[in-house]
């Protein structure tokens, strides 16, 4: 089972920033979150990852809160390209052989 | 620089069938996963191989067998399909050395299977 909680559904304004977020009470030490998307009838797309600190890149922003039991991706300035399924996974980085545990996600809607 | 190819894009079989798909990985991947993507769900994890050997298995049977080449490719054999087999079947690549992005998985656009 996932070890992560999403809300089904969101929607976002084009041009404004979408807020997505992201629960995992049960986060271990060694567990990094994972964040994917995933457009319609396409392979999952690799975001952004992150252990305990902020993080950036060319994509979005992933803050993960001090107790490191719930994250928030930002996409700063939403597209419509950017409506997808987006998928929050906790995974330890070393743990070879381990693979990704996919919950439902949340799809994500950005209206014009 | 390519990312993760699949082949064939789509494919159509009958029950009792066999299949075979193909994934090549992102350049300077040793490491393959395929997953299984019914239908408005999310990718379930089916096998990984490294170093041509499965590594781990979710919890699919043993219709569901894959192979790895040398070159880092691999297949993805399904025999005596069923109807539930229809689904989107994906396959990631990762590279297992150091680095911070050490297993991350890049995900290719898979393929289209449906059981008639």
């Amino acid at each position: 089972d996932a070890k992560t909680t999403q809300p089904p559904s969101m929607d976002c304004a084009e041009g404004r920033a979408a807020n997505l977020p992201c629960n995992h009470s049960t986060i271990s030490g060694n567990e990094y979150v994972y964040w994917y998307r995933q457009i319609h009838s396409q392979g999952p797309q690799y975001i952004i990852h992150g252990l305990k600190n902020n993080e950036t890149n060319e994509m979005a922003s992933l803050i993960i809160t001090e107790d490191r039991k719930s994250s928030t991706l930002i996409l700063p300035h939403a597209t419509l390209r950017d409506t997808a399924v987006y998928y929050c996974i906790v995974r330890a980085l070393y743990n070879y052989g381990q693979n990704f545990v996919f919950g439902p996600g949340t799809r994500l809607s950005v209206l014009p | 620089d390519a990312g993760v190819t699949q082949s064939p894009t789509h494919l159509i079989k009958t029950r009792g069938q066999q299949v075979t798909l193909r994934c090549s990985p992102k350049s300077g991947h040793d490491t393959v996963s395929w997953y299984q993507q019914a239908l408005g769900q999310g990718p379930q994890f089916i096998f990984q191989y490294y170093e041509e050997e499965e590594r781990q298995r979710g919890n699919f049977p043993d219709r569901f067998s894959g192979h790895q080449f040398p070159n880092y490719s691999s297949e993805l054999n399904v025999n005596a399909l069923l109807l539930g087999d229809s689904a989107l079947y994906l396959c990631a690549s990762s590279a297992p050395t150091s680095g911070r992005y050490q297993e991350t998985q890049y995900f290719g656009p898979g393929t289209r299977l449906l059981v008639l």
